[in-house]
């Protein structure tokens, strides 16, 4: 079974400017998490999602959003770039994302903002 | 607010020792504990899963346990190897009753010498 798969995995991108990562989870799995990671604050959940609704949202601006296809892949948007968000940004998924799971991770997409 | 605490931050060992990585978390109102491991720009693997009315899981040469009541886990390495070296991230699930957001330790950074 293929594992989780992100595109692209390296971007750069300047101030100001928006960006879409995408996640591929792995097949039959519905639950699909975001996450943060960088130097200085380590892995930071962003939000999950499940059969299109977002279901948990971490403490984040609103110029971070998501969403989720009905094939279960899902897309994070970050909107107005700022050099603080440069970072691995990491998706897992889970069979139902339920708190019992195992969430599998991507290998995650690489952020530099200039 | 739940916070995870993984002591020590940085380890370095010769091969074949045994070893001990903890994690400590404030809130035991949890549904389980993850760890992890993630290679230099890579992903997270995950190695163990305990459910919160385990004690303790076992893969290979790894044993991770878990104390709720004192807000602890401990992954113990058997006979380390140099490519055991990764950074071991500890992750709490299901804090306060929410599915599919994990709470991560800032990781133990393990280095094993030939």
């Amino acid at each position: 079974k293929a594992g989780v798969t992100q595109t692209p995995r390296y971007l750069i991108k300047t101030r100001g400017q928006q960006v879409t990562l995408s996640c591929s989870p792995i097949s039959g799995h519905r639950s699909v998490s975001w996450y943060q990671q960088t130097p200085g604050q380590g892995l930071q959940f962003l939000f999950e999602y499940f059969s299109e609704t977002q279901r948990n949202k971490g403490n984040f601006p609103g110029r971070f959003s998501g969403r989720q296809f009905s094939n279960s892949r899902s897309e994070m948007n970050v909107s107005t770039l700022e050099l603080g968000d440069s970072a691995l940004y990491l998706c897992a998924s889970s069979a139902a994302g339920l708190a019992e799971e195992t969430q599998y991770f991507g290998p995650g997409t690489r952020l530099l903002v200039l | 607010k739940q916070e995870v605490t993984q002591i020590p931050a940085a380890l370095s060992v010769p091969e074949g020792e045994n070893l001990v990585l903890n994690c400590s978390f404030t809130d035991s109102a949890i549904y389980n504990l993850q760890w992890f491991r993630q290679d230099p720009g890579k992903g997270l693997t995950s190695l163990l899963l305990i459910q919160s009315s385990q004690r303790e899981q076992t893969s290979g040469r790894l044993n991770a346990s878990l104390d709720k009541s004192s807000g602890r886990s401990t992954l113990y390495i058997a006979a380390s190897q140099p490519g055991d070296s990764a950074t071991y991230l500890c992750a709490v699930g299901g804090y306060g009753g929410s599915q599919g957001n994990l709470i991560f330790g800032k990781g133990t950074k393990l280095s094993v010498k030939p």
